[in-house]
């Protein structure tokens, strides 16, 4: 099977960057996808690594290392409004559903 | 607004009792997902459906069953409900299912108590 392990919680300050780590275990997949979850909210996709490096999509940038069993979700100048949970997901694998961790809660103090 | 619709948006019923969760996709999108999203398992995939067909299954338990119809809409069937079943079901849909389907679009939700 696939699993995926990540913070329960980070806290940051209005402004600066944050970084959320995701390892993961699986005998083969895709990629890797992080998805956004609002309190009450449905999860919204953001970002989503096929290959190793870096992908940068706005504020977010995300990031993938295969050898590693490794990636991070990466966010800029942050808003109040990034408070969120924030999920690490495996793609393929021998199933088109999503393999998600148990998200990480990310708290921005002002 | 993702596109995706699901009804009804809350349920609450008994133990022992059967509901139907309704799911429409995005327009064009012919895979449909089923997660289930609760505080100590997460959230959990449950079944897809591709065109019509079921197309690959996750953790759902034998009181559970999905089907899509051809006009794409989807709905889950949950019987002999317990107690353990509370929790928020998502709809997702995407374009394909070719190459893992990354990027899902996800519905609203339906929450679901069982008393």
């Amino acid at each position: 099977g696939q699993s995926l392990e990540q913070p329960s919680e980070v806290t940051a300050v209005e402004g600066a960057i944050v970084q959320i780590n995701c390892t993961y275990q699986t005998s083969g997949f895709y990629g890797l996808s992080w998805y956004q979850q609002h309190d009450g909210g449905a999860p919204t996709f953001l970002s989503y690594n096929a290959l190793d490096g870096l992908e940068e999509t706005g504020r977010f940038s995300s990031f993938l290392s295969r050898s590693d069993s490794y990636g991070y979700l990466l966010l800029q100048e942050l808003q109040m409004k990034d408070s969120a949970s924030y999920f690490c997901a495996l793609s393929g694998g021998g199933a088109d559903g999503l393999t998600f961790g148990k998200g990480t809660h990310l708290i921005i103090q002002p | 607004d993702s596109g995706v619709t699901q009804t009804p948006k809350h349920l609450i019923t008994a133990t022992g009792q059967r509901v139907t969760l309704r799911c429409s996709p995005r327009s064009g999108d012919l895979s449909v997902y089923w997660y289930q999203q609760s505080l100590d398992q997460g959230l959990q995939f449950l079944i897809q459906y591709y065109n019509g067909e079921e197309r690959a299954k996750g953790n759902i338990l034998e009181r559970f069953s999905a089907q899509q119809f051809p006009d794409l809409h989807s709905e889950l069937n949950l019987s002999s409900l317990e107690l353990g079943d509370s929790a928020l079901y998502f709809c997702a849909s995407s374009v394909g299912t070719s190459g893992g389907a990354h990027e899902q679009f996800f519905g609203p939700g339906t929450r679901l108590t069982v008393l």
